[in-house]
């Protein structure tokens, strides 16, 4: 149980693209989701908390209108990385809790490899 | 503000021999703490979790984690160690309720070597 999928696993696109990272719940009804993202030999940075069907709450430094984060039902939420650039190359992780018998225990997906050329 | 320490980047063990990594935190109130592991270009996997109760707690792949409240310290610790168990640990802490938001140490690599 607790598994969480992220869709694509990589992704390489030419700068000004907008990217979009799909982050689902398999099993389990995610109230809320989270967005991190990982720097090489790096610790996880938190980008963003969204709850179904309310807005993204974004962690100071993170432009909300770089990073639009959609949370339309309790199993999906998604990142979507506008105008990429070079710098937003990195490693997106997202991550969800809630549902019966889930508690406070935050269960990641897969990652997401973004390339920016 | 909560944070959590990992004092070693990295931690060297031979296989069969015991591990410890250590984790020590800050939080106002009542702590809830998280031991997950990272494999190259993964995600986290969760291990081990304490919100209450007994202060040894058991997770994951034999793994377990002692919370010590006067040393706010949740080392994990596995008494014999595989080569499969290398891997970047990280110890995270969320305060009150357990449902805020989880900050994470830096991270501890774990090399055991056959």
């Amino acid at each position: 149980g607790a598994v969480v999928s992220q869709h694509p696993s990589w992704v390489i696109c030419k700068s000004g693209t907008s990217v979009k990272i799909e982050c689902r719940s398999l099993d389990f009804q995610a109230t809320t989701m989270f967005w991190y993202r990982q720097f090489p030999k790096q610790s996880l940075m938190l980008m963003a908390t969204s709850n179904e069907g309310s807005k993204a709450t974004y962690e100071q430094g993170v432009e909300k209108d770089k990073f639009l984060i959609n949370h339309a039902s309790l199993t999906l939420s998604t990142l979507t990385v506008t105008s990429a650039h070079p710098e937003d190359s990195s490693f997106y992780i997202c991550s969800a809790r809630g549902g019966a018998g889930q508690g406070e225990t935050q269960y990641f997906g897969p990652g997401t490899r973004l390339l920016v050329l | 503000a909560q944070s959590v320490a990992q004092p070693e980047d990295q931690v060297n063990v031979a296989e069969g021999n015991p591990l410890t990594v250590k984790c020590t935190y800050s939080v106002s109130g009542n702590p809830y703490l998280f031991w997950y592991v990272q494999y190259p270009n993964r995600g986290l996997q969760f291990l081990l979790k304490y919100i209450t109760g007994d202060n040894l707690v058991k997770g994951s792949y034999g793994f377990e984690a002692e919370f010590n409240k006067s040393q706010t310290s949740f080392h994990l610790k596995k008494p014999s160690a595989l080569v499969s168990d290398s891997a970047l640990y990280f110890c995270a802490v969320s305060g009150n309720s357990g449902y805020s938001t989880l900050t994470f140490g830096k991270g501890t690599m774990l090399l055991v070597s056959p």
